[in-house]
Parts: C-alpha cells; structure tokens; sequence
C-alpha cells in the first residue's frame, strides 16, 4: 500500500510562532507533493506544491521536500489565528500521475 | 466564476435512492478527480477522467458507482440505491493536465443518506 503519512498533531503554536508540519510518504517513485489547508465544513484549498529537493517559499509559506529520507514538511512563518486549520499533504506514491493519495491531515491552532 | 463549480451543494436521499453530483471545471480544465471525505476520515480518490474517458477508477466502489465526463456539460458522480454509509463530503477537483499539475477543488457536495 503506498501511503502518505500525517502522524502528530493536533499542534497548538502561539500567535506569530512558526507552525512546522511533516509528513512522509512509503514510496520512492513519489515524484510531487502538494499542500492543502481546509477549514472546518470547507474544500481543500491549495496552498504549495514541490516537486524538487530542497525548499520553495512562498509569503509566509515554506514547503521542503527530501526524496532520501521521504518526508515533506510545510512551515508557516508568523502564525495568524486565520491560519487555524487543517493541512492536508498529498502525493503521487504510485507514480502514475493519475491521482493523489491525501495524509489524514494535521490540525493546526494557532492561539491570539 | 472561473473556479470549479459543484452543484448541489447539498443533497439528502432516502435510502435506495439515487444520487446524482455535478462537477463544472475550472474554465480551461479537461482534467476531472472526484474524491469522498467520509466524516472524521481523509480524502480518497475515487475516480479520474478526461473528456469521454475514464483514466483511472481505482478508487470508485465496484457497486452502485459510475462516473462521466460528457464532451459537453459537466462531469457527474451516481450512485444508485444509495445506503447511510455513502453519507459523505464529495469533492471535485480539476488540472490542466496530469499530475504533476496541480488540483483545485471546488466546494463539494455534501450527501447526507437519510
């Protein structure tokens, strides 16, 4: 079964703090990830995609991707409460390019 | 609107029931995924396509489940004879291509199976 993989969370940070989110994912032939946020009773909005290893910023965004140890991380720089949400990762395990196979999710509050 | 479009946004059935989901693309788009989100559980494919084909319905349930993406119109999800445990979120996303392109979703339409 490829899998991508959400394991911590609930995470609390406080207002301004940086919120580091990780996942891993079981197959190497995975070759893009993304990063969603959904708000409760919302769709998953898109927030980042990487393909390649090392960083990529965007605003307060980081997403950071290592192939050899098969994990992508997110971080939110400056916190905001309107950050409180769930992330979701995703990825392509197969590496078929016909789906993505979504982390249960890992939900971030951050307190005023 | 240029995003992508879900209608209904919500949708109660008795059981037995048919239900049918609509799915517009965002403006450009020929790539369709549906995806069910059932309560307190992660997102799973069930189905992707292209204009008149399916590409991969890997996900979608053997039974009571097809899916369709016409040359005209929007794409749609049934599911015939409908039971309490298909009570779920489904989503729609759209791409400009395959992965790695990326998915936006739209809002969803929330089954509730009475």
């Amino acid at each position: 079964q490829k899998e991508v993989e959400q394991n911590s969370g609930p995470l609390s940070v406080p207002e301004g703090a940086i919120a580091s989110l990780n996942c891993t994912y079981s197959d190497r032939g995975s070759q893009s990830f993304f990063w969603y946020r959904q708000y409760s009773g919302k769709s998953p909005e898109l927030i980042m995609s990487i393909y390649s290893n090392g960083d990529k910023e965007d605003g307060r965004f980081t997403a950071q991707l290592n192939k050899a140890s098969q994990y992508v991380s997110l971080l939110i720089r400056d916190s905001q409460p309107s950050d409180s949400a769930t992330y979701l990762c995703a990825g392509d395990p197969t590496g078929a390019n016909s789906k993505l196979t979504f982390g249960k999710g890992i939900t971030l509050s951050v307190r005023p | 609107n240029a995003g992508v479009m879900q209608n209904p946004r919500h949708l109660v059935r008795r059981r037995g029931q048919e239900a049918r989901l609509r799915c517009s693309p965002m403006k450009g788009h020929s790539h369709v995924y549906w995806y069910r989100q059932l309560p307190e559980e992660g997102l799973k494919f069930m189905v992707y396509l292209q204009k008149e084909n399916i590409i991969d319905e890997s996900g979608m349930p053997k039974e009571r489940f097809s899916a369709e993406f016409p040359k005209e119109g929007p794409s749609i999800l049934r599911i015939q004879q409908v039971v309490r445990g298909d009570s779920a979120a489904y989503f729609c996303a759209s791409s400009l291509g395959p992965l790695p392109y990326e998915q936006y979703f739209g809002p969803g339409t929330r089954l509730t199976v009475t």
